[in-house]
């Protein structure tokens, strides 16, 4: 079964439409990450969260937000998507404290026209 | 700050042995990763060596750690043509939230 799940698989968006992608987690785990990967590159860190505590990366840009509502849920919010902004978008967890690795979604697949 | 640097390619032929390396710049690591990703495909975690152990052996992989030099290494032994793939180290910094970062990604190349 599917622990970490990210909705929907394939996003496509208009160049300026907010897009909002999803992430669930079975797991209970109180450490979750986003990760923006484009092609060929090094999957890029944009936020993390511990349990309610968020953790923007300095490079982020103001264009990306994200919102935890509770343990299981995490959103990434991308307020005006720029064609620069296509990626594949991953989510992560991980149990803060424990000897294992961290559990990634399948990953959404944005695309901005 | 935080950086983990990979060589970018590696081709080797199938039989042979194939050896990626990784370096990290902090020495607040915790743990360190390997992962795997094909073509459109997720990450995979390959195997994964605590900062206070030199060596894991699992199976074909073993992954050295040198933590003076801050230099990880992932062998694969008797490499596949199903090896061919992207293989990424990530280390988990400890410091405040378990920053978990990734290297650019080796990309193995694997020959008849």
């Amino acid at each position: 079964d599917a622990m970490v799940i990210q909705n929907p698989r394939y996003q496509v968006t208009q160049f300026g439409k907010p897009v909002t992608l999803s992430c669930s987690q079975t797991l209970n785990h109180n450490v979750m990450y986003w990760y923006q990967q484009k092609s060929s590159q090094a999957p890029k860190l944009l936020f993390h969260y511990y349990d309610k505590d968020f953790n923007n990366e300095a490079d982020t840009p103001d264009n990306f937000q994200s919102r935890r509502p509770n343990t299981s849920f995490c959103f990434l919010d991308i307020r005006s998507p720029g064609l620069g902004d296509a990626a594949m978008y991953l989510c992560a967890t991980r149990a803060a404290g424990s000897d294992t690795e961290a559990f990634f979604g399948q990953g959404t697949r944005l695309t901005v026209v | 700050g935080e950086d983990v640097e990979q060589s970018l390619f590696l081709s080797v032929r199938e039989g042979d042995s194939s050896v990626i390396n990784c370096t990290y710049t902090d020495s607040s690591s915790t743990y360190l990763y390997w992962y795997k990703q094909e073509p459109g495909a997720g990450l995979q975690l390959l195997t994964y060596i605590f900062s206070n152990m030199d060596m894991k052996q699992d199976q074909r992989l073993t992954v050295l750690l040198n933590k003076k030099d801050k230099h990880l290494s992932l062998r694969i032994a008797d490499t596949q043509t199903g090896d061919s793939a992207i293989y990424f180290c990530a280390v988990m910094f400890s410091g405040g939230y378990n920053k978990l970062i990734f290297g650019a990604g080796t990309r193995l190349a694997v020959h008849p």
